[in-house]
Formats: structure tokens, C-alpha cells, sequence
């Protein structure tokens, strides 16, 4: 049972362009919400994160939007560049219920900026 | 100020071999975390620490074993490979779960990965 989908796999867009990444979840008692992005053969590094709190959190290019009815955030970069390919992991969290800080990550989107 | 470090980078086991990957982390954080990335799956949770001495299952334990002897330390062991543990293995590290204001302190600060090929 996947709680947390990234349903595309891959994402194309031309440098400048806004880049739309997506993520849905199932979990209504996630409360933390996080994007981590990966370069191959490396580990992946955090990025934005989001508080259920918060319907909006901006950093810098990176936007990240929360929409808790839909059970569904997005991540945001303008303008992409190319140095932003690479795998984007969304990643959710139950924060205030459980004191583990365990993510439930979801299977990664590609993100190809073309110059 | 090295971050998450894990050891071996590679490593290639016939199957019934054991084996002990090692992740150390010098930001002295509570928490550890060992995951295990597959093709379209994501990264998903093996075991995790909540500090020295503790251990805990995640998603998917089995054939993993752990131990948290020293804070800085988080060993993961197979002690019978299988082919199905052929996986890129990371190690994370966070300073402590909690919320203040909408921000938290439980970012996961991710290792460079192990890749182990079981044949």
C-alpha cells in the first residue's frame, strides 16, 4: 500500500520554464511534508519542507504547496535551470503522533531541464 | 565536518554471505535511519534508532539486523544474504523530531549510499 505517489515518473521542461513536480498521500495523519532531491550516486539532500500548518512555503526558485483536502502537494522551481535535473523524492511524515521521524517517501520523479 | 559517512561504497556478496555496513554521522544527532532504494519504489525504511542503545523496525526488517552501540554509530547486518537484498543502501541522521512555528529540527540528512549487489 503506497501512501505516498509520485504518479510521473519522468518530467521534461525547457531552462526558464516553471517545473511542477506532484505528490499525493493517503495518510490523513501526515503533518510534515518534505521534497528531497538526488543526483546520481550520491545521497539525496533535503530541499523545502512543509508543515500541514502552512498551505504555501517558498525558498528561493522552490515553492512548495500544500493542499490538504486533496491530500496533495506540489513542488515548484522558477525558473528551472539545468543544474536542477535529477530525482525528486517527496517524502511525508507524522510528526506530532509519532516520535520516530520516520518519512514515507514516494517512488521519485526525473526531472530533465533541457538548456 | 564530514556529515553522514558510509562504509563500504561497494560490495558485491554471493548469496548465504554476511555482511556489515557501517554509517557514522558527527553532528550528533538522536535519530538514525537505514533505508534501501529500489527501481520505482522510493526509498523505504529498514530500521531505525531513536538514540544509542534503541532500535526499531521500519517497513521492511527482514533479513536486516541492527545495533546502536555508540550515538555516532549505525551498523546494518545481513547475515544471510539473498539476492533480493541487491539494493542501494542509505543512511540518514536527524538532530530530533519536533515542530516549533511550522518549521522542524527533523530534516534527515542523507549518506552517500552503499551499493550491494548479492549473486
Amino acid at each position: 500500500d503506497q501512501q505516498v505517489k509520485q504518479n510521473s515518473p519522468s518530467l521534461s521542461v525547457q531552462e526558464g520554464r516553471i517545473s511542477i513536480l506532484n505528490c499525493d498521500y493517503t495518510n490523513s495523519m501526515f503533518d510534515y511534508f518534505l521534497w528531497y532531491k538526488k543526483y546520481p550516486a550520491e545521497g539525496p539532500t533535503f530541499l523545502i519542507s512543509i508543515s500541514s500548518i502552512k498551505d504555501k512555503n517558498e525558498d528561493g526558485r522552490f515553492t512548495v504547496f500544500l493542499n490538504k483536502s486533496a491530500k496533495h502537494l506540489s513542488l515548484h522551481i522558477v525558473p528551472s535551470q539545468p543544474g536542477d535535473s535529477a530525482v525528486y523524492f517527496c517524502a511525508a511524515s507524522a510528526i506530532w503522533t509519532s516520535n520516530t521521524g520516520k518519512l514515507i517517501f514516494g517512488q521519485g520523479t526525473t526531472l530533465q531541464v533541457k538548456p | 565536518n564530514a556529515g553522514v559517512t558510509q562504509t563500504p561504497k561497494f560490495r558485491v556478496l554471493k548469496t548465504g554471505q554476511s555482511m556489515t555496513l557501517l554509517c557514522a554521522q558527527d553532528m550528533n544527532h538522536e535519530y538514525m535511519y537505514w533505508y534501501r532504494q529500489d527501481p520505482g519504489m522510493g526509498l523505504r525504511l529498514i530500521h531505525y534508532s531513536v538514540g544509542e542503545g534503541t532500535t526499531a523496525k521500519g517497513e521492511v526488517p527482514d533479513g536486516y539486523n541492527v545495533s546502536r552501540l555508540k550515538k555516532q554509530n549505525f551498523l546494518l547486518g545481513l547475515e544471510s544474504a539473498a539476492p533480493s537484498q541487491t539494493s542501494v543502501y542509505f543512511c540518514a541522521s536527524s538532530y530530533t523530531t519536533g515542530t516549533s512555528g511550522g518549521t522542524s529540527t527533523d530534516t534527515q540528512y542523507f549518506g552517500p549510499g552503499t551499493r550491494l549487489t548479492v549473486l
